[in-house]
């Protein structure tokens, strides 16, 4: 099946810097989602994105639906040791039959240095 | 509160013995899946239910077997594990499409030797 391609794999950053990720794909999607998985839990979802170039924010975290279709883009601004954790994009595919299901990108995994 | 459960939490068993793990939610939600965690793979979706009596197949189905008798409730079945199905697995639900907000399950630790 479609996997996305995360990058980085994981990051070991200072705390106080901003922290950007990227996710992307060979195919469309007309919908990217990103979540934030903490040891020993499921993931939670963090922001959705519905439309080509939109930009969001929940917080201290933006993202952003690349204008191709096939790509996305999540920043952290001056990162905090609660931050740690493996973030996951996902994404629906838009073709006819797709149905409903999520496609998760491979994940990176943020450490936070104090 | 608003919850997503799953039993067992953590399980060791050997090839082809039967298993299920259940998946329960209290929200009302129509849309449940199951989903399989591996290192370097993310997660991977294994089947999907739209609403009762109304399944389908994710990305790796093979070997896998779901139900959803009930709104609530998508138990996924192991009929015959092979040490391959040995990964974290998750349950979750959403209020009707599957790409607005879900809600996973704490996850359930399967090991098959």
């Amino acid at each position: 099946g479609q996997q996305l391609n995360q990058s980085p794999q994981s990051m070991f950053i200072q705390e106080g810097e901003d922290v950007s990720m990227n996710c992307t794909s060979s195919s469309i999607f007309n919908t990217w989602l990103w979540y934030k998985q903490e040891p020993g839990e499921g993931p939670v979802l963090l922001i959705a994105l519905y439309k080509a170039g939109e930009l969001t924010s929940n917080g201290r975290l933006t993202a952003q639906f690349g204008i191709t279709r096939k790509d996305s883009f999540l920043n952290i601004s001056a990162s905090i040791p609660s931050d740690v954790g493996i973030y996951f994009c996902a994404g629906r595919l838009t073709h006819t039959g797709g149905g409903n299901k999520l496609t998760f990108g491979t994940g990176t995994q943020l450490k936070v240095e104090l | 509160e608003a919850q997503v459960t799953q039993n067992p939490r953590y399980l060791i068993t050997v090839t082809g013995k039967k298993l299920t793990v259940t998946c329960s939610q209290n929200m009302n939600h129509e849309y449940m899946s199951w989903y399989r965690q591996d290192p370097g793979l993310g997660l991977r979706q294994i089947y999907y239910s739209m609403n009762v009596e109304v399944t389908d197949k994710g990305d790796v189905p093979e070997g896998y077997k779901v139900s959803r008798k009930e709104k609530r409730n998508f138990p996924l079945i192991l009929e015959s594990p092979s040490p391959n199905q040995t990964s974290l697995y998750f349950c979750a639900s959403s209020l009707v499409t599957g790409w607005d907000t879900q809600y996973f399950g704490p996850g359930t630790r399967l090991t098959v030797l």
